[in-house]
């Protein structure tokens, strides 16, 4: 079992729909969270960090439940823009040396117009 | 301000051949990271620099992968002899401060194919 699970996808919505992705983390020692983009052959860039008490930014919002070991991420409002892979990302530290980001395979999302 | 630059961003070679990928992270930044993605997959870490000390090299396969950053800026990432199983993007990321911080920015990759 992967350390970080989400759906492939794709997710194929349409401009002006919402859309979920959720996320599942196996590491109870993980301490931080968070949302990577990634646009096709480009490399991630970091879209958002999440907290447990959930955190927005404009059309997007992202939860924790650490009791779960669920993250999720919400796109309001969907634009044609939006079409790229979102990773799910876990960092994970014991400190020291093995402290590292754990990616997810991605959730692929397609836009329509 | 510059972004992490890789070499080249292609790279086509025969099974059995070496080649060398080459990244130069963004100014002041000491923390300097090299990933492997293959299709469909996320980032995995292969190697993690603060400065010029490998803190992390567990995932690294070191029969034919090797790294170096001299200096504690740029670093070149080489396989010898890559295999076909080697097909892949290795992308460089770096971070300003040392621990493994998530703020990590990445370079555009270079996509390696072997035949």
């Amino acid at each position: 079992r992967k350390e970080v699970e989400q759906d492939p996808g794709p997710f194929n919505v349409p401009e002006g729909a919402t859309v979920a992705f959720n996320c599942t983390y196996s590491n109870s020692a993980s301490q931080s969270f968070f949302w990577y983009r990634q646009d096709c052959r480009k490399e991630p860039k970091l879209l958002m960090s999440v907290y447990s008490s959930g955190n927005e930014d404009g059309r997007f919002t992202a939860q924790l439940n650490r009791a779960s070991q669920y993250i999720s991420l919400l796109i309001r409002d969907s634009k044609l823009s939006d079409s790229a892979t979102y990773l799910c990302v876990v960092y994970r530290g014991y400190g020291g040396a093995t402290n590292k980001l754990i990616f997810g395979t991605g959730t692929l999302l397609a836009v329509q117009p | 301000e510059a972004g992490v630059v890789q070499s080249p961003r292609y790279k086509i070679i025969e099974k059995k051949q070496p080649v060398a990928f080459w990244c130069n992270p963004i100014s002041g930044h000491n923390t300097l990271y090299w990933y492997l993605q293959n299709l469909g997959q996320g980032p995995e870490l292969l190697i993690r620099y603060e400065n010029e000390e490998a803190v992390d090299d567990s995932q690294l396969p070191k029969d034919r992968f090797s790294a170096e950053r001299l200096k504690g800026v740029d670093s070149t990432l080489k396989i010898q002899p890559a295999e076909l199983g080697d097909s892949a993007v290795y992308l460089c990321a770096s971070s300003f401060g040392t621990g493994g911080t998530y703020e990590q920015y990445f370079g555009p990759g270079t996509r390696l194919t072997v035949t």
